[in-house]
């Protein structure tokens, strides 16, 4: 199976940071990387598929980027929605698997 | 709009069965694939099932290989999820979640879950 290594599991961050997420995978998974925004109590909402390409409505502050192992997602300037725990998935391969999540918070 | 609403779950004692429904509209059910993907309380997201828009393929984890079976009915719009020997560690919302094939997007719509208790 691959393994999928998401970090840090937690931040703490302001509105107007700039945070990053890493996901890193246990072997090459081409582009078949996508991002999800969970909030609680709610079921995952699709960011980013193909590393980098924006769902529709999804707003530009977020974006995606990496390849072969090492991807990564940005939030350019946290807005308090953003508030969440995301979620990367690779699919290249059977068993699908979600990193362990990050819990961005509110400092 | 798609839509996929989830039901039957619920409280269950260990070894017993339980079957998850899921009723999609808005969208030809029939040329999706679709995947039941879980989260146990507190916990991340684990991948369950997937089944082929054709009902041709159908993958599970190696958590829940032998015991749950995925399974469509294209006349009804509706996605299942056969549960059966359900053990302490099954307890999780299971939500239902669309594969876009054609853009590429996977899990593109999920529903707003259902949740499975097993407890004695």
């Amino acid at each position: 199976d691959i393994q999928m290594t998401q970090s840090p599991s937690s931040l703490s961050a302001s509105v107007g940071d700039r945070v990053t997420i890493t996901c890193r995978a246990s072997q090459g998974i081409r582009n078949d990387l996508a991002w999800y925004q969970q909030k609680p109590g709610k079921a995952p909402k699709t960011l980013i598929y193909a590393i980098s390409t924006l769902q529709s409505g999804v707003p530009s502050r977020f974006s995606g980027s990496g390849s072969g192992t090492e991807f990564t997602l940005t939030i350019s300037s946290l807005q308090p929605e953003d508030f969440a725990t995301y979620y990367c998935l690779q699919h290249t391969a059977y068993p699908w698997t979600f990193g362990q999540g990050t819990k961005v918070e509110i400092k | 709009q798609v839509q996929l609403v989830e039901s039957g779950g619920g409280v269950v004692q260990p070894g017993r069965s339980l079957r998850l429904s899921c009723a999609a509209s808005g969208f030809i059910f029939s040329s999706y694939s679709m995947h039941w993907v879980r989260q146990a309380p507190g916990k991340g997201l684990e991948w369950v099932a997937v089944i082929w828009n054709d009902g041709s393929n159908k993958l599970y984890a190696d958590s829940v290989k032998g015991r749950f079976t995925i399974s469509r009915d294209d006349s009804k719009n509706t996605l299942y999820l056969q549960m059966n020997s359900l053990r302490a560690e099954d307890t999780s919302i299971y939500y239902c979640a669309r594969d876009n094939v054609v853009r590429a997007i996977p899990l593109d719509y999920w529903g707003q879950g259902t949740l499975v208790t097993v407890t004695s």
